[in-house]
């Protein structure tokens, strides 16, 4: 199992400011997500960041809204910058399992509650 | 592609009843299938999984899931809810890609 770590765990920010959300896993780990959970919907995947690469974004989300950085295999942070009330969500931090038997299977950060006033 | 479609945006049942909660997946290649439960101001756990092999499986918290291919779905059930069972709950499909593809998620709602 991989145990993640969040910061902040909440926040209240003002319109055009930006925010920048930390995670750290006890494990190295090749690729960790970035998710999106708006109020009372799913998870959407922001992007995957790769250890040594660009990461990776899933449509409708760009590198200049949502810069990630991913600088060792054990931490990442991601930006939201210019925020506007719609980024109000919780932002969560994912690794996929690598132990025997967690392939495939997520393990998630607690998440970051940001509020954009 | 995968998709998957959780039907009921919320489930409420009594203590002691029967938890049932609906999930239907596509997927081009033989999936593997996840439940996830989000309780209030935390992140995402696993329930349970389904990879290969039997197509019952058994996860924490006396929930367990049935694999069906020719229905295509993966449905969650607890034979009795407790009041600690209220939660979010998300299917989810891993069908290749590196992606993992979430439902819209259940509010399950248990009444005393």
């Amino acid at each position: 199992s991989a145990v993640i770590s969040q910061k902040p765990s909440r926040d209240i920010c003002q319109r055009g400011t930006s925010l920048t959300i930390q995670c750290q896993v006890d494990s190295q780990v090749t690729m960790m997500f970035w998710y999106r959970q708006q109020p009372g919907q799913s998870l959407t995947l922001i992007a995957t960041a790769n250890q040594g690469s660009e990461a990776t974004y899933e449509s409708g989300f760009v590198i200049d809204k949502f810069p990630i950085s991913r600088p060792n295999l054990t931490f990442s942070t991601l930006t939201v910058s210019n925020m506007s009330p719609e980024d109000s969500s919780i932002y969560l931090c994912s690794v996929e399992g690598t132990g025997t038997g967690t392939y495939n299977e997520q393990f998630f950060g607690p998440g970051t509650r940001l509020t954009v006033l | 592609a995968q998709s998957v479609t959780q039907l009921g945006s919320h489930v409420s049942v009594s203590e002691g009843a029967l938890v049932l909660l609906r999930c239907n997946y596509s997927s081009s290649v033989p999936p593997y299938l996840f439940w996830y439960v989000q309780y209030p101001n935390q992140g995402l756990q696993l329930l349970l999984k389904y990879t290969t092999g039997a197509t019952l499986v058994k996860g924490i918290n006396g929930f367990e899931a049935e694999f069906k291919k020719s229905e295509t779905s993966f449905h969650l059930t607890k034979p009795s809810a407790h009041m600690s069972d209220a939660a979010e709950y998300f299917c989810a499909v891993w069908g290749g890609g590196f992606k993992t593809i979430f439902g819209a998620g259940t509010r399950l709602f248990v009444k005393a």
